[in-house]
């Protein structure tokens, strides 16, 4: 089914650990974000891209990196993993036309120990 | 910069009972407007959206919305809501000049649903 596929869907890390999360889409959408998604604030960027090679930062950028190398998949990499990150991550892809509203992933519940 | 403020964090409605959610946008000119819907453990759905012309969108599920520029408002509603309505809602902006910039969503109302 085409669509936005985000693994893992639950993973407990320690502090300290790293890991990527997985976003791939096969719509051949050109743009991908991250957004992660916290009780009482609603969904907060981390970080977009609007095409493969071409990545920028969202609201609350720090401890995350991202990088394009094709259209189809955008992973988010946890550095040095925080409590602070503990959340419910969403992908989302859209075609690079004004007005297109995004497609989103099922999520990844992220807790970090 | 665009923003959306969604005033109520919490609504609880009587199945049958009509619903309306409200949103309120921040946009020098008329932005792209949306609601989605996001069932418990799921990701996020595109309910409808609005860009220009008829101010009265219809959406999937027996949703609507108004677009109201005097009140930079797009309130969601239904008629007569289901018991699988319950979820959270999430109206979000986008700007019509670029199709690189980011959506902004507002922090979400979630809606329950009772017998």
């Amino acid at each position: 089914n085409a669509g936005v596929t985000q693994t893992p869907k639950f993973q407990v890390l320690k502090t300290g650990q790293s890991m990527t999360l997985q976003c791939a889409q096969d719509m051949n959408h050109e743009y991908m974000s991250w957004y992660r998604q916290d009780p009482g604030m609603g969904l907060r960027l981390i970080h977009y891209s609007v095409g493969a090679g071409i990545t920028d930062q969202g609201e609350v950028p720090n401890g995350y990196n991202v990088s394009r190398s094709t259209t189809e998949d955008f992973p988010l990499r946890l550095l040095s993993a925080a409590p602070s990150q503990t959340s419910v991550y969403f992908c989302a892809s859209r075609r690079a036309i004004s007005g297109e509203g995004y497609t989103f992933g099922s999520g990844t519940r992220l807790t970090v120990v | 910069a665009q923003s959306v403020t969604q005033p109520d964090i919490h609504i609880t409605v009587s199945e049958g009972a009509s619903l309306e959610l409200r949103c309120n946008y921040s946009y020098g000119a008329t932005p792209y407007l949306f609601w989605y819907v996001q069932s418990p453990g799921q990701g996020l759905q595109l309910l409808l959206k609005y860009f220009s012309g008829d101010t009265l969108v219809q959406g999937i599920k027996g949703f609507e919305a108004e677009f109201k520029r005097s009140q930079s408002s797009f309130n969601l509603r239904k008629p007569s809501v289901h018991w699988s309505d319950a979820a959270e809602y999430f109206c979000a902006v986008g700007d019509p000049t670029s199709g690189n910039t980011p959506l902004v969503f507002g922090k979400g109302t979630r809606l329950s649903v009772i017998a």
